[in-house]
């Protein structure tokens, strides 16, 4: 079946630093791939996503881009601040027949100031 | 354009009691779901309705947790009786169709003692 595997946080950096959470899926055919982002006492939100292999998806800073050839979908961002402090989720959505989202555990960062 | 409504947020009960979420998807939403997330792990399917129709109750444990949506708008998740391993965060989401966005309120903490 379809897997996501994602770092194991808490990831804790000073602001301004450099982020990469690292993502690695496991799918059939050619899913697309989201990572969602879940701040304290909220709901899940989109943060970005490819739906095809070298496909880059950015957002408020953050970009992922979709390698088929190493299965991965690590998330960046140049500088990070206290704001994204937060829970990022890492998932696939199947290609084909019943579309179903898994997601991976999450990756808790840290931002101090 | 409202979100996804849930409620209650937090809820406490006592394990073998019983307990009911609702949900209120963004307007002409015609898929919903209905998500565990227990603490420190990614989000999990339990159950996936399209319009009043249920596409996927695979991972719902039918002996103790029931979903209906029957006028194919709003929804209702109700656990009964309520195990410990029951507390989780319990998330609602709604897209135009299977395969699109999910866009996901708010949660509802569930604490069984």
């Amino acid at each position: 079946g379809n897997s996501v595997t994602q770092m194991e946080g808490p990831v804790t950096l000073s602001e301004e630093a450099f982020l990469t959470i690292n993502c690695t899926y496991t799918a059939t055919g050619y899913p697309s791939l989201f990572w969602y982002v879940q701040y304290p006492g909220e709901g899940l939100q989109l943060l970005l996503k490819a739906t095809k292999a070298d496909d880059k998806g950015s957002n408020k800073g953050f970009e992922a881009t979709y390698r088929k050839e190493t299965t991965s979908f690590h998330l960046e961002k140049g500088s990070v601040q206290v704001s994204d402090s937060a829970v990022y989720f890492c998932a696939l959505l199947n290609s084909g027949g019943y579309q179903k989202v898994t997601f991976g555990t999450g990756t808790k960062l840290q931002v101090i100031p | 354009e409202a979100g996804v409504a849930q409620s209650p947020r937090y809820k406490i009960i006592e394990k073998r009691q019983s307990v009911a979420f609702w949900c209120n998807p963004i307007s002409g939403h015609a898929t919903l779901y209905w998500y565990q997330q227990i603490l420190g792990q990614g989000p999990k399917l339990l159950i996936q309705f399209q319009n009043n129709g249920v596409v996927d109750d695979s991972q719902l444990p039918k002996d103790r947790f029931s979903a209906e949506r029957l006028k194919g708008v709003d929804s209702t998740l109700k656990i009964q009786p309520a195990k410990l391993e029951d507390s989780a965060v319990y998330l609602c989401a709604s897209s135009p169709g299977a395969g699109d966005e999910q866009y996901f309120g708010p949660g509802t903490r569930l604490t069984v003692t």
